[in-house]
């Protein structure tokens, strides 16, 4: 069974503020991370699928990088936006169709 | 193009009676896949159809979940004797590539179901 570890539960930032956030998942057999935004009554959004370690990826102001070996994702946003706002979900695919997911991190950020 | 869509977006029922979700994936897509999200909890995997078979339904967390899909297309979770612990978020999601978790799990909207 894995186990996805996101921090922290929680954050609360200013618009403008650079912010990031961990992801830690079991580095034996890893296959897939995947990352999420999930606004408000909306649909969990995909960011990223990243598959090797080192592995960096952008979109606009959000990126994110993989370390397979020691087994964490962090999330990055620059310059934090009130339509940032949101949970972000990490979820790992080990050797089976299953993703794992963890419990997220809620994103505010204040005008 | 259409997204994933779900039916009913919020549903209220009474302790012990039954209830039937739905969910409409992407044309095309041959994986189809159930989650619940409870209060505080992270999104947990419940069944992963194939096609029209469902190859590993160990998510489902008792014998009064079930859930089928026709026709490749649309999937129902029906929800029996229902408990207040059911209470949660059902979302359904969709991906082009059968099994193959590098590729995008595309998700609808979800149901929220209250059981009181």
């Amino acid at each position: 069974i894995l186990n996805v570890e996101q921090s922290p539960q929680s954050l609360h930032v200013q618009e403008g503020d650079s912010t990031n956030f961990t992801c830690s998942f079991p580095s034996s057999n890893f296959y897939a991370l995947h990352w999420y935004r999930w606004e408000t009554a909306k649909s969990p959004e995909a960011l990223f699928v990243m598959t090797l370690n080192g592995d960096e990826k952008k979109k606009g102001r959000i990126s994110a990088t993989l370390n397979t070996k020691e087994g964490y994702s962090y999330l990055y946003i620059k310059g934090s936006q009130p339509e940032d706002s949101a949970t972000y979900l990490c979820a790992c695919g080990g050797s089976n169709y299953k993703l794992t997911f963890g419990k997220g991190t809620l994103l505010t950020v204040n005008p | 193009g259409a997204g994933v869509s779900q039916s009913p977006s919020n549903k209220v029922t009474e302790k012990g009676k039954d209830v039937e979700l739905r969910c409409d994936p992407i044309s095309g897509h041959t994986a189809l896949y159930w989650y619940r999200q409870r209060l505080g909890q992270g999104l947990e995997f419940l069944i992963y159809f194939q096609g029209n078979s469902a190859p590993d339904k160990s998510g489902l967390p008792s014998d009064r979940f079930s859930a089928e899909r026709t026709g490749e297309s649309v999937s129902t979770l029906t929800i029996q004797r229902t408990q207040q612990e059911d209470s949660a978020v059902y979302l359904c999601a969709s991906s082009s590539a059968p099994g193959l978790e590098t590729y995008e799990q595309y998700f609808g909207p979800g149901t929220r179901l209250t059981v009181t």
